[in-house]
């Protein structure tokens, strides 16, 4: 089975810009979260979909947003970006509640 | 205010050595999860648990639901072990199938040779 993919692996952005990342999940894996990893805060959780649903969400403003399409793909989307949103972006898949996390390898941006 | 703490953020061992890595949390949970980082890598899941023990080759996670205390430890370590080592807790956000996964700060393992 192909592991969770994340794309694009790294992006340059301006300030004041927007981005959008994306993440396939494992096959069958109906469950995408997203995290925020930082060297100062961490990682720190961002959303959860589920079936199209968002059923979880971390402390994050509204500018960090994402969806969830019909075959479980998500996507991320940051609007006007802040040098403070370089980070690395990691999404993760499951079964369900009760199942472990499979991370993707994450995507880098950088905001200058 | 929900937490997670784990000890210690830094941990050098010799190769061979038997490690442990704590982590405790303010409120009751369902499940913790155990992750590991490899510098420049992405992240494993290597447990979750809910209770009493799990034992995957030389790791073994062990969690005391009403000490809110979980341990991981490493068996007979080897350099290929050194990684930083993350637990997670979901906090209920309101309660039922709402919650907020929150992060230790990581330990860092390094094992030397």
């Amino acid at each position: 089975k192909a592991g969770v993919t994340q794309t694009p692996r790294y992006l340059i952005k301006t300030r004041g810009q927007q981005v959008t990342l994306s993440c396939s999940p494992i096959s069958g894996h109906r469950s995408v979260s997203w995290y925020q990893q930082t060297p100062g805060q961490g990682l720190q959780f961002l959303f959860e979909y589920f079936s199209e649903t968002q059923r979880n969400k971390g402390n994050f403003p509204g500018r960090f947003s994402g969806r969830q399409f019909s075959n479980s793909r998500s996507e991320m989307n940051v609007s006007t970006l802040e040098l403070g949103d370089s980070a690395l972006y990691l999404c993760a898949s499951r079964q369900g509640v009760d199942s472990p996390l499979h991370f993707g390898n994450g995507t880098r941006l950088t905001v200058t | 205010k929900n937490e997670v703490e784990q000890s210690p953020q830094n941990l050098t061992a010799q190769e061979g050595e038997f490690i442990t890595i704590n982590c405790s949390y303010s409120v009751g949970i369902s499940a913790l999860h155990w992750l590991q980082q490899h510098p420049g890598g992405g992240i494993v899941s290597l447990f979750m648990l809910s209770s009493g023990k799990k034992k995957h080759g030389r790791l073994i996670a062990t969690i005391n639901i009403q000490e809110k205390h979980s341990s991981l430890h490493i068996t007979a370590s080897h350099p290929r072990d050194s990684a930083v080592y993350i637990c997670a807790a979901p906090f209920s956000n309101s309660g039922g199938s709402n919650y907020k996964l929150t992060f230790g700060k990581g330990t860092l393992l390094t094992v030397n040779p």
